[in-house]
């Protein structure tokens, strides 16, 4: 069955302590894999878009990868204000909108 | 701004009661779409439209409804038949359907009081 798997669930850091999120997923020809960050009451906003392996993309500390099964969220020395939820999407096999994981809720503690 | 408005931001729903929660987009996107949230959660698909006058169920659509008369608008009505609507609901939006971004609104907060 196509899913989309995040993990941990949850990632408590101290402040310039780095570390991945880890997105699994299981599509048959994979048509983009997203990464958006979610503050507390707040719609996901959109962070990056991966549609090949070996692809990666940066912006500030946060760096994305992408491998034939899964996916990885990069943070360089993180800030208190890196903190929120991130999650991962994938458009399923099919004609079909973002499926998304259940995200890993991050903490960084100055 | 370009963007997507959701409103209200809070709404509280009496047992029996349809409420409408309104979505409008001025991106000029095709696609337009209503997510579900619930605490520990991740977003899960109640109805999509890819165009005008034409919309899809999605993995939750049991006590939804939904309308697209309007490119810029997908209002979402949470009927009496949702047994557990309380919970945090999301548009979104994109310039077509299927593997494209999709952007998000600010979120509506539904209460069953």
């Amino acid at each position: 069955e196509d899913q989309v798997t995040q993990s941990p669930e949850a990632l408590r850091l101290q402040e310039g302590e780095s570390s991945s999120l880890n997105c699994s997923y299981t599509v048959s020809g994979l048509r983009g894999l997203f990464w958006y960050r979610q503050d507390p009451g707040k719609g996901p906003e959109f962070l990056f878009t991966l549609y090949s392996a070996g692809e990666e993309k940066e912006k500030e500390r946060l760096k994305a990868t992408l491998t034939k099964k899964e996916s990885f969220l990069h943070i360089t020395a993180p800030k208190p204000e890196d903190s929120a939820t991130y999650l991962c999407a994938a458009p399923l096999s099919g004609n079909t909108p973002l499926v998304f994981g259940k995200g890993t809720r991050l903490s960084v503690i100055a | 701004d370009g963007g997507i408005t959701q409103s209200p931001k809070y709404l509280f729903r009496k047992e029996g009661q349809n409420v409408t929660l309104s979505c409008e987009q001025n991106l000029n996107h095709d696609a337009m779409y209503w997510y579900r949230q619930d605490p520990g959660q991740g977003l899960r698909l109640i109805y999509y439209s890819q165009i005008v006058n034409d919309f899809q169920k999605g993995d939750i659509a049991e006590g939804y409804s939904v309308s697209r008369e309007k490119k810029e608008s997908f209002p979402l009505t949470v009927t009496s038949a949702q047994k557990n609507p309380t919970a945090f609901y999301l548009c979104a939006s994109s310039v077509t359907g299927i593997g494209n971004t999709i952007y998000f609104g600010e979120g509506s907060w539904l209460t069953v009081v």
